[in-house]
């Protein structure tokens, strides 16, 4: 069984670029969450995506945006990055949208802007 | 209000002790509910999911209580292993989908 795999695995990115993070989601998983980890805080939930269509989405702006791949793979897309994005992105993948299917992380990425 | 609240430690306990955690949600229709543990500078893991029964595996009891909107973590006999960041996880409906809240996370950290 593959686990949750993202990349990469850090990057530095200057004030207002754009940054793709990536992630492959457990094998047999067709959901996946993506999450901001800021320093000495809990995950924040971003969005979430299920058979390729957004299913979900948190307090993130419109710059914050996402995509599903027919293999389940997902993208998080952040334009305009700002200082405050600074913080470990996670991936978290499952089986199905339930209340009750737990989640499976990826090492996350994390993201430094300069 | 946080949607979900935890006490944020740091508890420091010496190994063999007994700790527990207190977690507190805001959303009556929560439905699911979760201890995940972080160690530092890695991703979230899976500890257990909490039963409105309440549930035991091994060293670690989990209590719901939905009445009060609580739910409680009991670490028996601590290891140094045990130290850890330990994330309250809710599963609450919003929008047509099930929307998983993290609090902010208790730290442990176990001494000799």
């Amino acid at each position: 069984e593959t686990g949750v795999t993202q990349s990469p695995t850090h990057l530095i990115k200057t004030r207002g670029q754009q940054v793709t993070l990536r992630c492959s989601s457990q094998s047999g998983h067709n959901t996946v969450s993506w999450y901001q980890q800021a320093l000495g805080q809990g995950p924040q939930f971003i969005f979430q995506y299920y058979r390729e269509e957004e299913n979900g989405r948190g307090n993130f702006p419109p710059r914050f945006s996402g995509l599903q791949f027919p293999n389940y793979s997902s993208e998080l897309n952040v334009n305009a990055l700002e200082l405050d994005d600074s913080a470990l992105y996670l991936c978290a993948s499952s089986f199905g949208t339930a209340h009750n299917s737990p989640l499976h992380f990826g090492n996350g990425t994390r993201l430094t802007v300069t | 209000r946080k949607e979900v609240e935890q006490d944020p430690g740091p508890f420091n306990v010496p190994e063999g002790a007994t700790v527990a955690f207190n977690c507190t949600y805001s959303n009556s229709a929560s439905q699911s509910f979760f201890w995940y543990r972080q160690d530092c500078r890695k991703e979230p893991k899976l500890l257990m999911s909490v039963y409105s029964s309440g549930n035991e595996d091994g060293r670690f009891t989990a209590q719901l209580n939905r009445a009060s909107q609580y739910i409680s973590l009991l670490i028996r006999d601590s290891k140094l292993s045990d130290s850890a960041t330990y994330l309250c996880v809710v599963s609450s409906p919003s929008g047509g989908y099930n929307k998983l809240i993290f609090g902010a996370g208790t730290r442990l950290a176990v001494h000799p």
